[in-house]
């Protein structure tokens, strides 16, 4: 089983919202970690959108607009990414990772969203 | 402006060696970790080796443990990867990244290409 599952895809309408799941393997408690993720668009190097562990500790990327935040779901041991009022230009694939030990990270598949 | 300049990708034979560069600018390069990501074409990241800022502590993906190894030349603002006994599933873009502040990946590299191919 993969420490970070992601779904492949996900579609939203233009002006609506999306939430995005990173669900952690059985036995990694999502709270212990920070959760970041990572914006790709077609043709374009990552971007590092923010991280969250919780309410208090939750930073955004340099030029990030606060219509990306963070969330997570302790019952399902899931990281959350929550972008408000989508927009076209918001179609990428979205990635999450930890750092799951001192020194070794961890990517989720990513999930391809489709604004439509 | 923080820059990152990848190069030393090519097309290699399985069995076979690289040496990735990565030249650091525009920011006081000593100061950061930093990180190699690869990507396949059409598939995800996937992280592969990461060094702290002096490369005294340095971390692999299991994948390429015992056959890759992360250095860096802080005076020549450079991070290297070699890579040897390459195999067919070590295809893929490779990106430096630096560990910013928080251990977020926040300067990313362009990428060289990485070929191995009989």
């Amino acid at each position: 089983q993969p420490v970070l599952t992601q779904p492949t895809s996900l579609s939203a309408s233009p002006g609506a919202s999306a939430t995005f799941t990173c669900t952690l393997r059985s036995g990694i408690n999502v709270g212990t970690y920070r959760m970041y993720w990572y914006q790709q668009k077609p043709g374009s190097l990552p971007r590092y959108l923010l991280r969250y562990r919780s309410d208090s500790d939750f930073q955004h990327g340099s030029g990030v607009p606060s219509r990306f935040s963070g969330s997570k779901d302790a019952s399902t041991n899931t990281g959350l990414l929550l972008v408000s009022g989508l927009q076209s230009d918001d179609e990428a694939d979205y990635y999450c990772a930890i750092w799951y030990t001192s020194t070794d990270v961890v990517f989720g598949g990513g999930t391809k969203l489709t604004v439509l | 402006e923080a820059q990152l300049l990848d190069s030393g990708g090519g097309v290699e034979r399985p069995g076979g060696s690289l040496r990735l560069s990565c030249a650091a600018s525009g920011f006081s390069f000593e100061d950061y970790g930093m990180a190699w990501v690869r990507q396949v074409p059409g598939k995800g990241l996937e992280w592969v080796s990461g060094s702290n800022w002096n490369g005294g502590s340095t971390g692999y993906a299991d994948s390429v443990k015992g056959r890759f190894t992360i250095s860096r030349d802080n005076a020549k603002k450079s991070l290297y990867l070699q890579m040897n006994s390459l195999r067919a599933d070590d295809t893929a873009l490779y990106h430096c990244a630096r560990v910013g502040r928080g251990l977020a990946f926040d300067i990313w590299g362009q990428g060289t290409m990485v070929t191995v191919s009989s």
